[in-house]
Formats: structure tokens, sequence, C-alpha cells
């Protein structure tokens, strides 16, 4: 069974820096790009950053470019999101999933609140 | 950076009527890389459609999938209680993978 789950989220002053996990299992994560999605309270999606299997290449949505960082460590099946600069209009429940280089997000976690307030 | 533009916003109807959902892009589409993701309240979402008309595993047939280069349609054929849910299109051709704005699929 293909499971994601998200840590790290929490309160954030703003301008402070926040580093997100998402723990896969169940399937063989170097194989798969993946990817952040964002979804400010009663709001659509907003996606965030994806990063390819091997970690080569990483793409990011305008909003967050410069202030977020993806990586993955392949050797403990994790993804990361660091984020740093952080703005209120940054506050969502981030979540991973599967996919996003050319290729949907098949699997998704159920996410990490981020609240970006003084 | 492609805009995905779904209509309607709210779509209300009662279960067994057809729904009919559009997603429009701003330019080209590649590859037809086009996505449906229905979201509980609550829930992570779930992807549904893929490649514009291929169904993931699991999604039953009265979800399909259709349309090509910037217009693409989700249609379920006979709705179903579980089905009243927010529904996604997104586009996975280019990056930023963007989303449309979603439509609201309401009981009447």
């Amino acid at each position: 069974e293909v499971q994601l789950l998200e840590s790290g989220g929490g309160l954030i002053q703003p301008g402070g820096s926040l580093r997100l996990s998402c723990a896969a299992s169940g399937f063989i994560f170097s194989g798969y790009a993946m990817s952040w999605v964002r979804q400010a309270p009663g709001k659509g999606l907003e996606w965030v950053s994806v990063i390819s299997g091997s970690g080569g290449s990483t793409y990011y949505a305008d909003s967050v470019k410069g202030r977020f960082t993806i990586s993955r460590d392949n050797s403990k099946n994790t993804l990361f999101l660091q984020m740093d600069s952080l703005r209120p209009d940054d506050t969502a429940v981030y979540s991973c999933a599967s996919g996003g280089v050319a290729g949907p997000l098949g699997y998704w976690g159920q996410g990490s609140l981020v609240t970006v307030s003084s | 950076e492609i805009v995905l533009t779904q209509s309607p916003g709210t779509l209300s109807l009662s279960p067994g009527e057809r729904a009919t959902l559009s997603c429009r892009a701003s330019q080209s589409v590649s590859s037809n890389y086009l996505a449906w993701y229905q979201q509980k309240p609550g829930q992570a979402p779930r992807l549904l459609i893929y490649g514009a008309s291929s169904r993931a595993t699991g999604v039953p047939d009265r979800f399909s999938g259709s349309g090509s280069g910037t217009d693409f349609t989700l249609t379920i054929s006979r709705l179903e209680p579980e089905d009243f849910a927010v529904y996604y299109c997104q586009q996975y051709g280019s990056s930023p993978g963007t989303f449309g704005q979603g439509t609201k699929v309401e009981i009447k």
C-alpha cells in the first residue's frame, strides 16, 4: 500500500523558515518524480514544486521561486521542502504527491498545515 | 504559464443526473497531459483521469474524460451520492503544472 506522510508544519512568523518532510512507502520512490502542492484555507489547489526521480531536475511556481527549495533523499525514501522568507500568503496545507514531471499526481499525502502569522 | 479555466464554478444536480464539467486552457496542452482530480472535504485529492481520457486504477466507468488541445471535458454519466465533491483539472505537460480553480458539484 502506498503511503505518503508529511511532517514539519506549524505556526511560524513572517520571514521565518520551515522544512517539510514527506516519508514515502509502498512504491519505488526513486523511480518517481515527486511534487509539493498547497491549498490555502477554503481555496483551490496550487502546484508548488516538482523534482525528478534522480533529483537532478527541479521546477518551482513563480510564487515560491527563490524562497523554497525542493530536495529528496532516495536512500531514505523522503522528500523535503525547505521554505524560507515565509509570508502570510504562504499559509496553506502542503501535500506531497507522486508524479508531476510529464505525469499526473497519482498518490497524495494528507498534508501538513503551515500557518504564517505574527 | 498555462492558465486553466473551469466552468461552471458550481453545478447543482440530482443523483442519477449527468454532469458535464469543462476545462479550457490558455494554450495547447502538450501531449494532452491533462488530469482530473476529485476532492471531498477534509480529504486529499484523488486522481480520476490522466492523459485527458484514461481512467486511473479503481475509478468507476461512469467517469469519462475527453478533449484535446485546449478544450477538455469530464463527464459523470449518472451521479452517485459519493460523487458530490469538488473537481479540479490540471495540466502536467509543461512546468509549472497548473490547476484550474475547481468546479463544485453539489446536490440540488
